[in-house]
């Protein structure tokens, strides 16, 4: 089935330790979004792209990045995890002109330590 | 500064029974919504969505209903299943269509339907 598909489900790392989320489709969208949910929060926009271009909320950290490297396939990087950065983070996709239904991953649970 | 709120952090409905869900918006410039539905450790799934257009669309046992007025949106389970719970997020957009149209989340509302 088409899908989004995001690894890890869960993921540890150390305070400062720099981590790599990554994110798959199946769905040949031209958008993909990262979210950041923290507990009890609204999922917070962190940045998307719109087919190869990358749009970052004004409100997002330095500390976070994301990388494209085709279609498929979109990572965030955290640089400095710091103990704040324990949330939720989701991949959605969309597929722009036929509706703005985002669709989901189950997101990675990040904890820091 | 919370453009989409969701007021409510639970609510208990028992089965069978309506269940009604409100959001409220303060950006006029939203011209389209959105619910979605989460279960634990799942990412949220798009359930019912409506255009500033409209002031009612129904799907099945859902139904949203929208004031522009009163910038308030409520959905609307009818009748409630054990299954239906979950937390749901009201979101928002604006710029339908465009590049730029990113969806705007409430904090969402737990709904727990008792057997």
């Amino acid at each position: 089935d088409a899908m989004v598909i995001q690894n890890p489900r869960y993921q540890v790392t150390q305070f400062g330790k720099p981590v790599t989320l990554s994110c798959s489709q199946t769905l040949n969208h031209n958008v993909m979004y990262w979210y950041q949910q923290k507990s009890s929060q609204a999922p917070k926009l962190l940045f998307h792209y719109y087919d190869k271009d990358f749009n970052n909320e004004a409100d997002t950290p330095d500390n976070f990045q994301s990388r494209r490297p085709n279609t498929s396939f979109c990572f965030l990087d955290i640089r400095s995890p710091g103990l704040g950065d324990a949330a939720m983070y989701l991949c959605a996709t969309r597929l722009t002109g036929v509706g703005e239904k985002l669709f989901f991953g189950s997101g990675t649970q990040l904890s820091v330590l | 500064d919370q453009q989409v709120k969701q007021n409510s952090p639970s609510l208990s409905v028992q089965e069978g029974r309506i269940s009604i869900l409100n959001c409220d918006y303060t950006n006029s410039m939203f011209d389209y919504f959105l619910w979605y539905k989460k279960y634990p450790a799942e990412g949220p799934t798009f359930l019912i969505s409506i255009s500033s257009i409209k002031d009612k669309n129904e799907d099945g046992r859902f139904t949203v209903f929208l004031n522009k007025s009163a910038k308030h949106l409520s959905l609307h389970i009818v009748p409630s299943q054990p299954g239906d719970s979950a937390v749901y997020f009201c979101a928002a957009i604006k710029n339908y269509g465009g590049s730029q149209g990113n969806l705007i989340f409430g904090k969402g509302t737990k709904l727990s339907v008792k057997p």
